[in-house]
């Protein structure tokens, strides 16, 4: 059964710090993984990783992929109030089906 | 541009009743989804569709039926409610498989 799993499951941070959020997975026919960040309201899109070793940055946040060891990790550094929200992991599978399983998410809080 | 639009966003149901949640994108984007978010499950796939005429399920189907006989459109169908279906509802849509699947703001449904 495919499985995507997050760690932590939630985390509290002062602002400037830095944080690593942990995805790791068990999928058939994988395509990619992705990290989205959820506010309020929809999970707005943040990176794709195909290929493993390549960061992706982005400001603050930066991700990389390890295919072998079948993980990924999402750093935010020089944390801020705003980056509080959910971050959800999410595999794409490689078939036609076009289907993504999520991880259950990291709670991420920045106190000031 | 509008992006993914669902509507309604919020609803409440009596147990039995049936209801649509609509998604409409204006993307022209093949890849429509349906998922539920609980708390503590991460974003859970309900009913998927690759084109218009073809859907298939997703890993959460029961209860719920789906159609798409455009390619903008992609309703979903409570068609007895439980109150068991009461979650947050997401649609996303994309236009190949290699790229990020984009979400409508949600509906917030409750089932008394």
């Amino acid at each position: 059964e495919d499985k995507v799993v997050q760690s932590p499951l939630s985390l509290v941070v002062h602002e400037g710090d830095t944080v690593t959020l942990n995805c790791s997975y068990e999928v058939t026919n994988f395509r990619s993984l992705l990290w989205y960040k959820q506010e309020k309201k929809a999970p707005t899109f943040l990176f794709m990783l195909t290929s493993s070793g390549i960061e992706k940055k982005s400001g603050r946040l930066s991700s990389i992929l390890d295919k072998k060891e079948l993980f990924s990790i999402l750093n935010i550094t020089a944390t801020q109030t705003g980056d509080s929200a959910i971050y959800l992991c999410a595999v794409l599978r490689g078939d036609a089906t076009n289907k993504l399983i999520f991880g259950t998410g990291t709670l991420l809080a920045v106190q000031p | 541009n509008a992006g993914v639009t669902q509507t309604p966003k919020f609803q409440v149901l009596k147990t039995g009743q049936s209801m649509t949640l609509q998604c409409a994108q204006d993307m022209n984007h093949e890849y429509m989804s349906w998922y539920r978010q609980d708390p503590g499950m991460g974003l859970r796939l309900i009913h998927y569709s690759v084109g218009a005429g073809i859907t298939d399920q997703g890993e959460v189907p029961n209860g719920y039926n789906v159609s798409r006989s455009t390619t903008e459109d992609f309703p979903l169908r409570l068609l007895s409610a439980a109150p068991s279906q009461t979650s947050v509802y997401f649609c996303a849509s994309t236009g190949t498989p290699n790229q990020p699947q984009h979400f409508g703001d949600g509906t917030r449904l409750s089932i008394l």
